[in-house]
């Protein structure tokens, strides 16, 4: 248990619904990264929060996809109008705060099938 | 940051030595080598990382070329929950931006350990 949360761990959605997830990261930690795996592939960066500010968003973000993390604490991934290809894994990263190099801690997921 | 190559897939024996390459040919000075393994339907767990010289943990070794282009994770009794992808990441140290808390993925090595 790395103590990053995120629920729910399974979430089966018809084509054009909405969905949402949340991720729960370490307390003291005030960055927070969202990714998204794909079957087969490694994690891909979408987003990246500083305490309550989203300072960074990849291409891979489309406008379907809409992340908060209100008063830098829990954060919020979500998706509008699902399509087949949003199918995928999706994880939270949390590192420490501080200004060396560490490691970030991941939660384990959510995986994501659209129907 | 620097892209990684690693061997799609390798096997290993359990109570045997793994030993993973990576080449990072295009590395810069202040680059990090970073482990990450994956094991199936988790989130990636941090193993490992240096800059130039070996690093050793509870976990891994880590065996860094004096010219730094490429290097080698070293389980030396490997079991079967060993058995995970394997992933080297290469990225640039410091404090600040996104860079230490953002990680590139690469597809990894796939080590399956069998009895």
């Amino acid at each position: 248990d790395t103590g990053v949360s995120q629920n729910p761990r399974h979430k089966i959605t018809k084509r054009g619904q909405n969905v949402t997830f949340r991720c729960d990261p370490i307390s003291e930690h005030n960055r927070l990264y969202w990714y998204r795996q794909t079957l087969g592939q490694g994690p891909e960066f979408l987003t990246y929060f500083q305490n309550e500010a989203q300072l960074e968003k990849s291409r891979l973000l489309s406008d379907r996809f809409s992340a908060e993390r209100p008063k830098g604490s829990f954060s919020t991934l979500e998706i509008q109008r699902t399509e087949q290809g949003d199918s995928a894994m999706y994880l939270c990263a949390s590192p420490p705060p501080t200004t060396m190099n560490t490691e970030a801690f991941f939660g384990q997921g959510t995986r994501l099938t659209v129907v | 940051d620097a892209k990684t190559t690693q061997p799609t897939s390798m096997d290993c024996a359990e109570g045997r030595a793994a030993n993973l390459p990576c080449n990072h040919s295009t590395i810069s000075g202040n680059e990090y080598v970073y482990w990450y393994r994956q094991i199936h339907s988790q989130g990636p767990q941090y193993i490992i990382h240096g800059l130039k010289n070996n690093e050793t943990n509870e976990m891994a070794s880590l065996i860094i070329t004096e010219d730094r282009k490429s290097s080698t994770l070293i389980l030396p009794h490997a079991t079967l929950r060993d058995t995970a992808v394997y992933y080297c990441i290469v990225r640039v140290a410091g404090a600040g931006g996104t860079s230490y808390g953002k990680l590139t993925f690469g597809q990894g090595t796939i080590l399956t350990v069998h009895p």
